[in-house]
């Protein structure tokens, strides 16, 4: 295994279009989460998933957001109608529930570009 | 409420110490970590402290943590031009699904 791996590693899209990431957590970890990191900002919460289960979205998580981990494995992150404040670099990480998040992994991230 | 703040900036010559200090507001949080980016790279855990310790050392890395304060600082010995990046705390809060708040990070930079 050779950590938490995001894809695309960048995305230049135009506003108004729909843009989808993936994220594949290491393989035995139940809990994956997703951040935004916007320009010169720390990494800020979105949402967060145990298993399969969707168990937390924060508010910065407007109706043109959706995540998913169908399978309890890899999730995917949607944004529809982009527009330029969604900028940012989006940040996946991985960890077992049990250890929490000293022993998680964060991916490279998706740098998402709207012009 | 939730809210980490740092100072924006340090310069520090090589071979000295670096201080990094950040302030939190949560009183349940579990963990504190530092985490350190580097340009194009994603989040690197460096060190982190269960909050009810007030030290540890880690190699070149020190970390003091002021619960009554709620101040944590990281100290980082014989600083290194490798040592130059954006240094993230962090509080992790177990009751909200250990999810992290950040704070907006210090970016180091180390002169020869």
């Amino acid at each position: 295994d050779t950590g938490v791996s995001q894809d695309p590693r960048h995305k230049i899209t135009k506003r108004g279009q729909n843009v989808t990431f993936r994220c594949d957590p290491i393989s035995e970890h139940n809990r994956l989460y997703w951040y935004r990191q916007t320009l010169g900002q720390g990494p800020e919460f979105l949402t967060y998933f145990q298993n399969e289960a969707q168990l937390e979205k924060s508010r910065l998580l407007s109706d043109r957001f959706s995540a998913e981990r169908p399978k309890g494995s890899f999730s995917t992150l949607e944004i529809q109608r982009t527009e330029q404040g969604d900028s940012a670099m989006y940040l996946c990480a991985s960890s077992l529930a049990s250890a929490g998040v000293k022993e998680a992994f964060f991916g490279q991230g998706t740098r998402l570009t709207v012009v | 409420g939730e809210d980490v703040e740092q100072s924006l900036f340090l310069s520090v010559r090589e071979g000295d110490s670096s201080v990094i200090n950040c302030t939190y507001t949560d009183s349940s949080s579990t963990y504190l970590y530092w985490y350190k980016q580097e340009p194009g790279a994603g989040l690197q855990l460096l060190t982190y402290i269960f909050s009810n310790m007030d030290m540890k050392q880690d190699q070149r890395l020190t970390v003091l943590l002021n619960k009554k304060d709620k101040h944590l600082s990281l100290r980082i010995a014989d600083t290194q031009t490798g040592d130059s990046a954006i240094y993230f705390c962090a509080e992790e809060i177990k009751a909200a699904g250990n999810k992290l708040t950040f704070g907006g990070g210090t970016r180091v930079l180390v002169k020869p």
